[in-house]
């Protein structure tokens, strides 16, 4: 059974850096693209972006400048760095697979998700 | 980028009864690439329904997906106690970026 497991920095200060990584366990690596998405109470789900196994990535045109994601083949784990966070960003981040290719076509619905990391930013 | 706006806010309906939950799509879904999860509080999203009306794998048929191009409709057939909840959709037809409706409540009467 697929599992993801995801860690990092809750408590954050203005201008600070949000770092978050994800563990997957249990499945194929290789074959997805692997997303992050973030809720608020205000805006809802708001997905941040993907990337796969070859590095490949997507950003939400809306937080691109300030996001950057990687991948660790060897660990089986991908990470999310968000930069000059503020109040705004404040938010519950989920990990999540994504993208499957069929063809030449993504399909980009989320089936497994982690828990959850709740993030805070305040001075 | 497609909206996706979804209605009721919220809903109040009785243990048996059916529901029936709206996604309107600002934009043609291509290959109705939908998809519908259920958030209960402290959880994370669970997929329900992916390609506007297949479910998921474990998913009871008490739910179920329609609709195509811009109206999409999730229905619950019975309501169990444990589906009220709130209920996300999600279009992937038309990337980066992928976008969620704002959810719809649904809640015991």
């Amino acid at each position: 059974q697929l599992q993801l497991q995801q860690w990092g920095s809750g408590m954050l200060k203005p201008s600070e850096t949000l770092s978050l990584t994800c563990a997957v366990y249990g499945g194929s690596f290789n074959t997805f693209y692997w997303s992050w998405v973030r809720q608020t109470p205000e805006k809802g789900l708001e997905w941040i972006g993907e990337i796969n196994y070859n590095g490949i990535i997507n950003y939400n045109p809306s937080l691109k400048s300030r996001v950057t994601m990687s991948v660790d083949r060897s660990n089986n784990q991908f990470s999310l760095s968000l930069s000059a966070v503020t109040a705004a960003d404040t938010a519950m981040y989920y990990c999540a697979r994504g993208g499957r290719m069929v063809g030449v076509t993504i399909y980009s619905f989320f089936d497994y998700w982690g828990q959850g990391t709740q993030v805070t930013v305040s001075s | 980028e497609i909206v996706l706006t979804q209605s009721p806010g919220t809903l109040s309906l009785s243990p048996g009864e059916r529901a029936t939950l709206s996604c309107k799509a600002s934009q043609s879904l291509s290959n109705n690439f939908l998809a519908w999860y259920q958030q209960r509080p402290g959880q994370a999203p669970r997929l329900l329904i992916f390609g506007a009306s297949i479910r998921a794998t474990g998913i009871p048929d008490r739910f179920s997906g329609s609709g195509s191009g811009t109206d999409f409709t999730l229905t619950i057939s019975t309501l169990e106690p444990e589906d009220f909840a709130f209920y996300y959709c999600q279009q992937y037809a038309n990337s980066p970026p992928i976008t969620f409706g704002q959810g719809t409540r649904l809640e015991i009467k």
